[in-house]
């Protein structure tokens, strides 16, 4: 069955600071969610990608897909205390499975 | 009320007691879904509704026993639990299952069994 594992676990940033989370799969990527969630409560969808290569931007948050790696990454610029929270990726991995991370635990000093 | 709402957010229970966990969308979403969420582990597919018919059923334990009476409402029934359940279960709807397309979440309920 397919795995995903993130990296950092978790990481602690300085506001302002850029920082970049991956999201590593044990199988061929076709598409892939990034979710963000605040401590004990729902996922927010971020955005989705589907292409290799392909690119995505929402606010100061960008994320891209590389096939080839089997991986994605979310990059988030210039930091803020209201980035704060657990990032999730995951896939729709055959009809009706759908698979997540780890998750990465973000803190924003300010 | 928008977007997806389930009741209630806390919930302590007894491992004898039967308790229902709800969920409503109003988002006229066809596919809903239950996940379990423990401290540490991933977020964990328990069960998939499209079209008010189960299409999938992660090998959940038979004390857990999902219900969808309509496109817009899911309950999980809950009997003779055990500490380890005690766990975040979040509801989810989609369009449709089974295809890339955004789930939307709601706030969870945070169970805990004694």
């Amino acid at each position: 069955s397919q795995e995903l594992e993130q990296s950092p676990q978790s990481l602690i940033v300085q506001e302002g600071k850029n920082l970049t989370i991956n999201c590593t799969s044990s199988k061929t990527l076709y598409g892939l969610y990034w979710y963000k969630q605040k401590y004990g409560e729902g996922l927010i969808f971020l955005m989705m990608l589907q292409k290799g290569g392909e690119e995505k931007s929402h606010e100061k948050i960008t994320a891209k897909l590389d096939e080839k790696k089997q991986q994605s990454s979310l990059h988030i610029t210039a930091s803020q205390p209201s980035h704060a929270g657990i990032y999730l990726c995951g896939v729709t991995s055959g009809t009706y499975k759908y698979i997540f991370g780890t998750g990465t635990r973000l803190k924003v000093l300010a | 009320e928008t977007g997806v709402t389930q009741t209630p957010r806390h919930l302590v229970m007894g491992m004898t007691n039967k308790k229902s966990l709800k969920c409503e969308q109003h988002l006229g979403h066809n596919a809903m879904y239950w996940y379990k969420q423990s401290a540490k582990k991933p977020l964990e597919l328990m069960f998939v509704y499209s079209l008010e018919e189960r299409v999938e059923n992660n090998s959940v334990p038979s004390r857990f026993s999902p219900e969808c009476p309509n496109s817009s409402h899911l309950f999980l029934h809950l009997h003779t639990l055990q500490p380890e359940d005690s766990a975040l279960y979040l509801c989810a709807s989609s369009p449709l299952a089974g295809t890339y397309n955004e789930q939307f979440f709601g706030p969870g309920t945070r169970l805990t069994v004694l």
